[in-house]
C-alpha cells in the first residue's frame, strides 16, 4: 500500500478563497482522522470518521471549516473563505481500529493564506 | 484535564549520548501512551507505545519508561544517532473506550551533533 496520500502538498491562496484539501486513506482502514499543526498549537484534531461517518468534529475551529468523506477511499476538508489565521500543516491520517492502534500520517499539505 | 505536557522544547545531544523526553498528564481515563517521530516534511510516525500495564517497554534503541502513580512517561533514546534527529511527541488516549481523542504533547525537537 502507499500509504495516507494527500493532496496538494503546497497550497497558496489569497485571502476569501475557498481551500480544498484532500485525502486518500490506507485501504482498509475504518477510521480518518483530519489533524492540523501549527508552531502555537501543536497537533490539534479537527474531526474524525468512523467507518465515513463523522463521530467528533468539535476540533473544528469554525464554520468555514466543513470535512466530508462520501466514501471508503476519499476525504475532503474545505474552508471557506480561507483567512491568514488558516495558514499551517493539514496531515490526514487512518488507522484499522481506532485510537488504540497505530495511526499513519500522510505527508501533508502546506497550507499558506495570504 | 485533557492536556498532556511535554519536556523539554527543544533538546540537542552528542552522538552516542542519551536523550530523555519528558510527559505528563492528568486525565486517569488515559490508557495508551505512544511516542511519534516527525522528520522535516514528513507526517509523524509511530514510533513506540505502551500501555500502563508495564512500566517499561524497549524497542531497540527506544525506551518508554512509565509512572503511573506519579502520571508521567518518558522516552529514552540510547546511543543517539544524527539520524534521530527529528521532533517527537508523546500522546495519550483513552483506548479502551475508543471515545477518546489522541491527545499529543506540544513536541521535542531534538538535534543530535556528530
Amino acid at each position: 500500500d502507499a500509504g495516507v496520500i494527500q493532496s496538494p502538498r503546497h497550497e497558496v491562496t489569497e485571502m476569501g478563497q475557498e481551500v480544498t484539501l484532500r485525502c486518500k486513506p490506507i485501504s482498509g482502514h475504518d477510521y480518518l482522522f483530519w489533524y492540523r499543526q501549527t508552531m502555537m498549537r501543536g497537533l490539534e484534531l479537527l474531526i474524525y470518521f468512523n467507518n465515513n461517518v463523522p463521530i467528533d468534529d468539535s476540533g473544528m475551529p469554525e464554520d468555514r471549516f466543513s470535512a466530508k468523506m462520501p466514501n471508503a477511499s476519499f476525504s475532503t476538508l474545505k474552508i471557506q473563505p480561507s483567512e491568514p489565521r488558516d495558514s499551517a500543516v493539514y496531515f490526514c491520517a487512518s488507522s484499522l481500529i481506532g485510537w488504540g492502534e497505530k495511526l499513519f500520517f500522510g505527508s501533508g499539505t502546506q497550507l499558506s493564506v495570504l | 484535564q485533557q492536556q498532556v505536557k511535554q519536556s523539554p522544547q527543544s533538546l540537542i545531544v552528542q552522538k552516542g549520548g542519551i536523550s530523555i523526553i519528558n510527559c505528563a498528564y492528568e486525565n486517569t481515563a488515559f490508557d495508551y501512551f505512544p511516542w511519534y517521530q516527525q522528520f522535516p516534511g514528513k507526517g509523524p510516525a509511530l514510533l513506540i507505545a505502551i500501555r500502563p500495564d508495564v512500566s517499561e517497554k524497549k524497542e531497540g534503541r527506544f525506551t518508554i519508561s512509565f509512572n503511573k502513580s506519579a502520571k508521567q512517561f518518558s522516552l529514552h533514546i540510547m546511543d543517539s544517532q544524527p539520524g534521530d534527529s527529528a521532533t517527537y511527541f508523546c500522546a495519550a488516549s483513552d483506548a479502551s473506550g475508543n471515545t477518546g481523542k489522541l491527545i499529543f504533547g506540544q513536541g521535542t525537537t531534538l538535534q543530535v551533533k556528530p
